[in-house]
C-alpha cells in the first residue's frame, strides 16, 4: 500500500488549503483514512479520520470547526479541506490508512506534505 | 484525552546495547497501544500493535509488553538503523493521542 500526499503550500493567516492522499496497492475501502501532522521541531498529532462509509468521522479539538475530512474510494483518495489557518497549523501533514481490526493502528504512512501558515 | 507520557526522551545508546522505553497512559487503555519508528526525512512506520505484536517485517529484535497503564517496548542489540525517535500511540478512544516521542542518539 502507497499513500502519496499532495496540495502543501505557504498560505496567509485565515486562509484555506486543501490537501490530497492517493492510496494505491489496495483498494481504500478497506481502510479507515486519517490525517496526523507534526509541527517543525515536536511530536506526532492525530487530528481526523473519517471511516469507510464516509459518515462516520472523529476530529482532534484543535481543528474540529475549521478542517473537514473527506474521501472518494472511487479514485482511491482522501482529502483534507483546511480553512482559517493559523500560525500553529504549520507542519508536516501525513495521510495514513489504518486496516480494520480490533486494534486499530496506523499501518501506512505517506511522505507528507508541508503547510506553512505565515503572513 | 487520554495523554501519553514516555520514558526518557531522550536515550544514548551503542550498537549492540539493549535499551527500555516506557510509556504511561493517564487511564487504561488495556491493550490498545502502538509503537512507532520515526526517521528524519522519512515516513513513521509502524513496528508494534496491541502492545505486543510485532508487524510484519519487522525485525525479532523488537518486542513490546505490557497492558493496562504501563507498556515497554525494548530493542535487543541494537543496530545503527535503529538510531530514530519512537512513539507509543493508543487506539481505545478519540482523540487518537501519541507519547511525546523518544529520541535515540548514538553514544
Amino acid at each position: 500500500v502507497q499513500l502519496v500526499e499532495s496540495g502543501g503550500a505557504l498560505v496567509e493567516p485565515g486562509g484555506s488549503l486543501r490537501l490530497s492522499c492517493v492510496v494505491s496497492g489496495a483498494p481504500m475501502r478497506n481502510f479507515v483514512m486519517n490525517w496526523v501532522r507534526q509541527a517543525p521541531g515536536k511530536g506526532l498529532e492525530w487530528i481526523a479520520d473519517l471511516r469507510n462509509g464516509a459518515t462516520t468521522y472523529h476530529y482532534a479539538d484543535a481543528v474540529r470547526g475549521r478542517f473537514t475530512i473527506s474521501r472518494d474510494n472511487a479514485k482511491n483518495s482522501v482529502y483534507l479541506q483546511m480553512t482559517s489557518l493559523r500560525a500553529d497549523d504549520t507542519a508536516l501533514y501525513y495521510c495514513v490508512s489504518t486496516v480494520l481490526a480490533i486494534v486499530p493502528r496506523f499501518d501506512h504512512w505517506g511522505q507528507g506534505t508541508m503547510v506553512s501558515v505565515s503572513s | 484525552d487520554i495523554q501519553l507520557t514516555q520514558a526518557p526522551s531522550a536515550l544514548s545508546a551503542s550498537v549492540g546495547d539493549r535499551v527500555t522505553i516506557a510509556c504511561r497512559t493517564s487511564q487504561s487503555v488495556s491493550n490498545y497501544l502502538n509503537w512507532y519508528q520515526h526517521k528524519p526525512g522519512q515516513a513513521p512506520k509502524l513496528l508494534i500493535y496491541s502492545a505486543s505484536n510485532l508487524e510484519t517485517g519487522v525485525p525479532s529484535r523488537f518486542s513490546g509488553a505490557g497492558s493496562g497503564t504501563h507498556f515497554t517496548l525494548t530493542i535487543s542489540g541494537l543496530q545503527p538503523e535503529d538510531f530514530a525517535s519512537y512513539y507509543c500511540q493508543q487506539s481505545i478512544s478519540f482523540p487518537r493521542t501519541f507519547g511525546q516521542g523518544t529520541k535515540l542518539e548514538i553514544k
